[in-house]
């Protein structure tokens, strides 16, 4: 069975760093995308970027680029999301995803959700 | 790349049918053959329910059906019932390796 666990709800304060994580299961993890996905409180979703375990092949979509990095560490078939400075804005719930290719590409599983509060 | 536009609500009886619109522009849902369907009940993570315009994933019922015409694919639900209320995003290949998301629909099975 395909799972992908995040890792537990932050709290956090303005201008602290962050590093979440996606650990894969039931699959070859160096074999699909990880994207992340975020979504704000009572909004939709929006996708952040991807990354391939395989060769740490990272793509981010032009709204998160130099915002976030991501990242993966494939010995443990665990994919990151971090941030150096948070900010309130930031506060949101975090998806990984699995995504089937890079180009076209389904996301066909989804993580439970990492929340991020971030606030003063 | 601007979000999709979805309705925000629609409603419907049990045993009816309901059609969710997404709309886009020829550089995602009118270019690419990729555009997927995803269920969400408060609190929980998206489901896929439509992927490639029209295909089921094992397990979805054939209640869920995909299409497309032109910037505008559409999620057809018949036969509504009690748990299929939720929140329906879609979404599109958007080129460079980019998707893109609607703004979510707000199914109400009255």
């Amino acid at each position: 069975e395909v799972q992908l666990v995040q890792s537990g709800a932050e709290v956090k304060k303005p201008g602290e760093s962050l590093k979440i994580s996606c650990k894969g299961s039931g699959y070859s993890f160096t074999s699909y995308w990880i994207g992340w996905v975020r979504q704000m409180p009572g909004k939709g979703l929006e996708w952040m970027g991807i990354i391939y375990p395989g060769d740490s092949d990272t793509r981010y979509s032009p709204s998160f680029q130099g915002q976030v990095t991501i990242s993966a560490d494939k010995s443990i078939s665990t994919a990151y999301l971090q941030w150096s400075s948070l900010k309130a804005s930031d506060t949101a719930m975090y998806y990984c995803v699995r995504r089937t290719s890079l180009v076209g590409g389904t996301i066909d599983y989804w993580g439970q959700g990492t929340l991020v509060t971030v606030s003063s | 790349q601007s979000a999709l536009t979805q309705p925000r609500s629609v409603s419907g009886s049990p045993g009816q049918s309901v059609t969710i619109s997404c709309t886009g522009t020829s550089s995602d849902v009118g270019g690419y053959n990729y555009v997927s369907w995803y269920q969400q009940h408060p609190g929980k993570a998206p489901k896929l329910m439509i992927y490639d315009v029209y295909k089921r994933p094992s397990g979805v019922p054939d209640r869920f059906s995909g299409s497309k015409s032109g910037n505008t694919a559409s999620l057809t639900i018949s036969g509504l019932q009690a748990e299929d209320e939720a929140d329906y995003y879609c979404c599109s290949y958007a080129g460079t390796y980019t998707l893109v998301f609607g703004g979510g629909t707000k199914l109400t099975v009255l």
